[in-house]
């Protein structure tokens, strides 16, 4: 099992390009995030799914969307990328009924320049 | 509102030596509390949760509701756990990762 797999590892983009932040999981797991982490800070939580079709804000969603179209995938998009979205983003998955046990992928650094 | 503190930012002992990070948290219901790990060029990963009352790679945790903190220790540091170690809380029942984490310990274990 590759576990929870992120795309792409680095990115630089220009103040107002878009881009999607791809995450899969092969581990059949219903939950998934996405948080990201600013320099000297702690994750904060983005995006969250429970399942297939349904997704919910977490502590920071502004300048974020996101799609459950399958249990596997979840990615993260960027519309209107801004300098303060520039930081590591990390897309997590857990089990249900698993209390707090996530699965992390290996991270996308993003720059926005 | 819910916080995770973790005061230390870098923190260095020698091998052999015990260790403590310490982490605290302030939230007006019942949490749970964890530690993560992530050690160089790999994922972060769980390293234990309170509620599990376990000894995971020699270190443990003890959470202590009266001075809300949650310190994690262990007696004698290795060279092998030196890594990033974030405290993390959640909402106590909750099935949901909508975890709150601090900003992390560099631990170093010098030879």
């Amino acid at each position: 099992n590759a576990g929870v797999t992120q795309t792409p590892k680095f990115r630089i983009l220009k103040i107002g390009q878009s881009m999607t932040l791809q995450c899969a999981q092969d581990m059949n797991h219903n939950y998934m995030y996405w948080y990201r982490q600013d320099p000297g800070m702690g994750l904060k939580l983005i995006y969250y799914s429970v399942g297939a079709g349904i997704t919910d804000k977490g502590e920071v969603p502004n300048g974020y969307n996101v799609s459950r179209s399958t249990t596997e995938d979840f990615p993260l998009r960027l519309e209107l990328a801004a300098p303060s979205q520039t930081s590591v983003y990390f897309c997590a998955s857990s089990h249900q009924g698993s209390t707090g046990e996530l699965f992390f992928g290996e991270g996308s650094r993003l720059t926005v320049l | 509102a819910q916080r995770v503190t973790q005061p230390e930012k870098l923190l260095s002992v020698f091998k052999g030596a015990p260790v403590e990070l310490k982490c605290n948290y302030s939230y007006s219901g019942s949490p749970e509390l964890f530690w993560y790990v992530q050690y160089s060029r790999q994922r972060l990963q769980l390293l234990l949760r309170h509620i599990s009352r376990e000894s995971i790679k020699g270190f443990t945790a003890d959470l202590n509701k009266g001075e809300t903190s949650f310190h994690l220790k262990k007696p004698f540091a290795q060279e092998e756990d030196s890594a990033m170690y974030y405290c993390a809380l959640n909402y106590r029942g909750s099935t949901l990762g909508r975890l709150y984490f601090g900003r992390g310990t560099q631990l170093t274990v010098w030879p």
